[in-house]
């Protein structure tokens, strides 16, 4: 299987300020076949399914704003948000798509300071 | 508009079954790859399960090998998870959630979750 870490497990950041996220992989997810990392992020808060934010590593799937980027390719992986805004508040996930099993990381859990 | 509906969760002793169902609604199952995703009481999200668009290929994690099966209904457009033998760890909210289609990636639409206790 393909074990993926989080970086920190959690994290407090201050409104209008920038908040890292990192992801590692413990063997790489890029196809040479294509150069596509097969990584994505999930938005995912209390009550509610989690929500696909990026996919390839830096492709911001539709609605997502524009605050959130992801980075990264082979075994390290960055999300950013560039602003953290009140509504960021959630756990954050990365997912490995490469091969089954789909595994995650633990998730980080991102606060306002 | 894409809608997915678990239903089929509750209380269960240790060694029973449980058939969760995942209604879909506004696409075609036979178009989508489906996975089961759960989160397990205070811990992360864990894959489960896939049973790709085509249906002939689908896998589990290693952990509901052999107890948990995959399988869906095109003509209703109904995605299950039948779970049996069913342990204190499978205790955990049950997402399915939908592949995205190419070029896209990544899991583009989730259900609200069904919940699955297991106690004695």
């Amino acid at each position: 299987d393909i074990v993926m870490t989080q970086s920190p497990d959690s994290l407090a950041v201050s409104l209008g300020e920038r908040a890292t996220i990192n992801c590692k992989s413990r063997q790489s997810v890029l196809k040479s076949s294509n150069n596509k990392n097969y990584l994505a992020w999930y938005q995912h808060k209390p009550g509610q399914p989690p929500k696909l934010l990026i996919y390839w590593a830096s492709t911001r799937e539709s609605g997502v704003p524009e605050r959130f980027s992801g980075s990264g390719s082979g075994t390290d992986f960055t999300l950013t948000i560039s602003s953290l805004q009140a509504e960021d508040v959630a756990v954050y996930y990365c997912q490995q798509y490469y091969r089954t099993p789909y595994t995650f990381g633990q998730g980080t859990k991102l606060e306002i300071k | 508009q894409v809608q997915l509906v678990e239903s089929g969760g509750g209380v269960v002793q240790p060694g029973g079954s449980l058939r969760l169902s995942c209604a879909a609604s506004g696409f075609t199952l036979s178009t989508f790859g489906m996975h089961w995703v759960r989160q397990a009481p205070g811990k992360g999200l864990e894959w489960v399960a896939v049973i790709w668009y085509d249906g002939d290929n689908n896998y589990n994690v290693d952990s509901v090998k052999g107890r948990f099966t995959i399988s869906r209904d095109t003509s209703k457009n109904m995605l299950f998870l039948q779970m049996n033998s069913l342990r204190v760890e499978d205790t955990a909210v049950y997402y399915c959630a939908r592949d995205a289609l190419a070029p896209r990636a990544g899991f583009d639409n989730w259900g609200q979750g069904t919940l699955v206790s297991v106690s004695s």
